[in-house]
């Protein structure tokens, strides 16, 4: 079945550091790729989503990239802010499929 | 709106015990599910519905049951409390269309502690 594994955590950074969180997945056929990113306390917000090979999905200073040769959709940030720190998670839909599928998160924290 | 709201926000129970959990949507969403959150397995789904009147199972549904009676409101009921169903569970809700599924909205989530 369709699954998502990412990067495990936790990961710590300066502000203003690099951030990447490595995806990747196994589907059949196209599915559509998201990450969401959970603060402290809240439920899940969408921060992007890419429905389409080469796709870029961004918001918040955030990209991903869409990359069905190597299955993957990893998470960047040039620049982190103490208000980046979050539960970060890449989920899958499959072509034609209701159900979100989730990797198990990844921590982030950034100290000023 | 108010979004996608849950209720409780906390509750522990005891071995054995049945509650419901509770979760509305003010957005006139078509689709409703249930996740549960544990500690480095992400979200798993535990039950779906497309609509009212519709509801089938996801990756992990034993123990839980669901109905949708309406389509604002779709409620988790505990059948027996095990101490394997302490988790924080999501109700999550989307507008769908033609099997496209648009942008999920969460929830503030439910902590259960069962002992």
């Amino acid at each position: 079945g369709d699954s998502v594994t990412q990067m495990e955590g936790p990961v710590t950074l300066s502000e203003e550091a690099f951030l990447t969180i490595n995806c990747t997945y196994t589907a059949t056929g196209y599915p559509s790729l998201f990450w969401y990113v959970q603060y402290p306390g809240e439920g899940l917000q969408l921060l992007l989503k890419a429905t389409k090979a080469d796709d870029k999905g961004s918001n918040k200073g955030f990209e991903a990239t869409y990359r069905k040769e190597t299955t993957s959709f990893h998470l960047e940030k040039g620049s982190v802010q103490v208000s980046d720190s979050a539960v970060y998670f890449c989920a899958l839909k499959g072509f034609n499929d209701y159900k979100l599928s989730f990797g198990a998160g990844t921590t982030v924290t950034v100290r000023a | 709106n108010a979004g996608v709201t849950q209720t409780p926000k906390f509750q522990v129970l005891k071995t054995g015990q049945s509650m419901t959990l509770q979760c509305a949507q003010d957005m006139n969403h078509e689709y409703m599910s249930w996740y549960r959150q544990d500690p480095g397995m992400g979200l798993r789904l535990i039950h779906y519905s497309v609509g009212a009147g519709i509801t089938d199972q996801g990756e992990v549904p034993n123990g839980y049951n669901v109905s949708r009676s309406t389509t604002e409101d779709f409620p988790l009921r505990l059948l027996s409390a095990a101490p394997s169903q302490t988790s924080v569970y999501f109700c999550a809700s989307s507008y769908s269309h033609s099997g496209a599924l648009y942008e999920q909205y969460f929830g503030p989530g439910t902590r259960l502690t069962v002992t």
